[in-house]
């Protein structure tokens, strides 16, 4: 089944503690990228990646790392997480190939940190 | 400025009545892409419809169109027959710029609600 994977699933954490979300696809799609949600501001962008290798800043990128080893991985590093990072976040991918490039969305990944 | 603006932080229909979205967007560029995406209540982002700019039919899936009205830069999405189903978190999103340029922005959302 095609799909986007993101572990864990719920992750409350203290201020500092260094975490990492794993994100997965098997549709050997080149791009990848991570949002996260917050009330009342929709889905924002962190990091994007265009390829293996490839990885550049969205619209809110201050506070978290990404790394893309390999074209199926996109993990979400945040090295001294704060409570602002509390969110949803959310890991999606698409190819340049499918129909009207639509973005495949990971299940989300609830973040709390005390 | 907001590039994507969805106005009713709300809504609550009746069962089997049509419901329409309103999604309003600002760009210059003139290739674009809209997005709806749905959002249950147990988390994940559902994707329901997606209108091009230079496509000349308004987009339909099933039960979703989009009222794609390029001059008023809007693009409503309309459920027809709303089921309790529907209930559920909507989001407009658009894709601006080059086939490659694939950052989503999203509007806050809207919360549907369907009373039976």
């Amino acid at each position: 089944e095609a799909q986007v994977t993101q572990n864990p699933r719920y992750l409350i954490t203290v201020t500092g503690k260094k975490l990492t979300v794993t994100c997965s696809q098997n549709m050997n799609h080149e791009y990848m990228s991570w949002y996260r949600q917050d009330p009342g501001l929709g889905l924002r962008q962190i990091y994007y990646s265009m390829n293996v290798e490839v990885t550049d800043k969205g619209d809110v990128p201050e506070g978290y790392k990404v790394s893309r080893k390999e074209k199926r991985n996109f993990p979400l590093i945040l090295e001294s997480p704060s409570p602002n990072q509390t969110s949803l976040y959310f890991c999606a991918s698409t190819d340049y190939n499918t129909a009207h490039n639509e973005q495949f969305f990971g299940p989300g990944t609830r973040l709390t940190v005390l | 400025a907001q590039k994507i603006t969805q106005t009713q932080p709300g809504m609550f229909v009746q069962e089997k009545e049509a419901v329409t979205l309103d999604c309003t967007y600002d760009t210059s560029d003139p290739s674009y892409g809209l997005f709806w995406y749905k959002q249950p209540s147990s988390g994940e982002m559902i994707f329901l419809i997606y209108q091009g700019s230079y496509d000349q039919q308004n987009a339909t899936e099933g039960r979703y169109s989009l009222n794609f009205q390029k001059a008023r830069k809007s693009a409503n999405l309309v459920i027809s027959a709303s089921q309790l189903g529907d209930s559920a978190m909507y989001f407009c999103a658009m894709r601006e710029g080059i086939q490659g340029a694939q950052k989503l922005v999203f509007g806050q959302g809207t919360r549907l609600t369907i009373n039976p």
